[in-house]
């Protein structure tokens, strides 16, 4: 069993609608919660990170991280067609090791005009 | 200001060659870290040099070497190239990778292995 499971896609929604994305981890040791978001022929950007427990808004966009349940969500509001691309999450411990991420198998978003 | 450079972008090589990737980070960062990405495997970590050093290494094998120069640019290199060995490979640089160590990532090079 993988260290982070992600929801799988393709997820397809009409423009304005709020898409909730959600990842699950197995290891309790992870510190740092992050959401990439990875359009076509490009590498992953980072849209959001939090550490530990707790929501962290940025605009549209809202990470919720549940260690206690070892689940983290993004909710983007008022979604757009901009928005379409892959979403990852992805974890670390941090510290000396914070170079080593663990990755989500990522969810395809589709936002539909 | 400049970002991950990668290089190069796409090449095409046959099973038994060995293959080289060049990263140069964003100017002072000194960490580098590799990413292997695969639609059956994902995004997959091979490994991170921070001060010329090796700090983790992640669970490939052996044909999956790395280095860092003084400068920071980093280079990969996969030996005895297989069938599976076709990915897009990731660089992502940090500035001191620690704490929250955010990435960013490269355009990545595309190889194909024939």
């Amino acid at each position: 069993q993988k260290e982070v499971e992600q929801d799988p896609g393709p997820l397809s929604v009409p423009e304005g609608a709020i898409v909730s994305l959600n990842c699950t981890y197995s290891n309790s040791a992870f510190q740092y919660f992050m959401w990439y978001r990875q359009y076509s022929r490009k590498g992953p950007e980072l849209l959001m990170y939090t550490y530990s427990s707790g929501n962290k808004e940025d605009g549209r966009f809202t990470a919720q991280v549940d260690k206690s349940s070892k689940y983290i969500s993004l909710f983007i509001r008022d979604s757009q067609p901009s928005d379409s691309a892959t979403y990852l999450c992805a974890m670390s411990v941090g510290g000396t090791n914070a170079g080593k991420s663990t990755f989500g198998d990522g969810t395809t978003l589709t936002v539909k005009p | 200001k400049a970002g991950v450079t990668q290089t190069p972008r796409y090449l095409i090589k046959t099973r038994g060659q060995q293959v080289t990737l060049s990263c140069s980070p964003i100017s002072g960062h000194r960490s580098v870290s590799w990413y292997q990405q695969t639609p059956g495997q994902g995004l997959q970590f091979l490994f991170e040099y921070f001060s010329e050093t090796q700090r983790n290494k992640g669970n490939f094998p052996g044909r999956f070497s790395g280095r860092q120069f003084s400068n920071s640019r980093s280079e990969m290199n996969v030996s005895t190239l297989e069938l599976g060995d076709s990915a897009l490979y990731l660089c992502a640089s940090s500035l001191q990778g620690s704490g929250a160590n955010v990435l960013t990532f490269g355009a990545g090079s595309r190889l194909t292995v024939l």
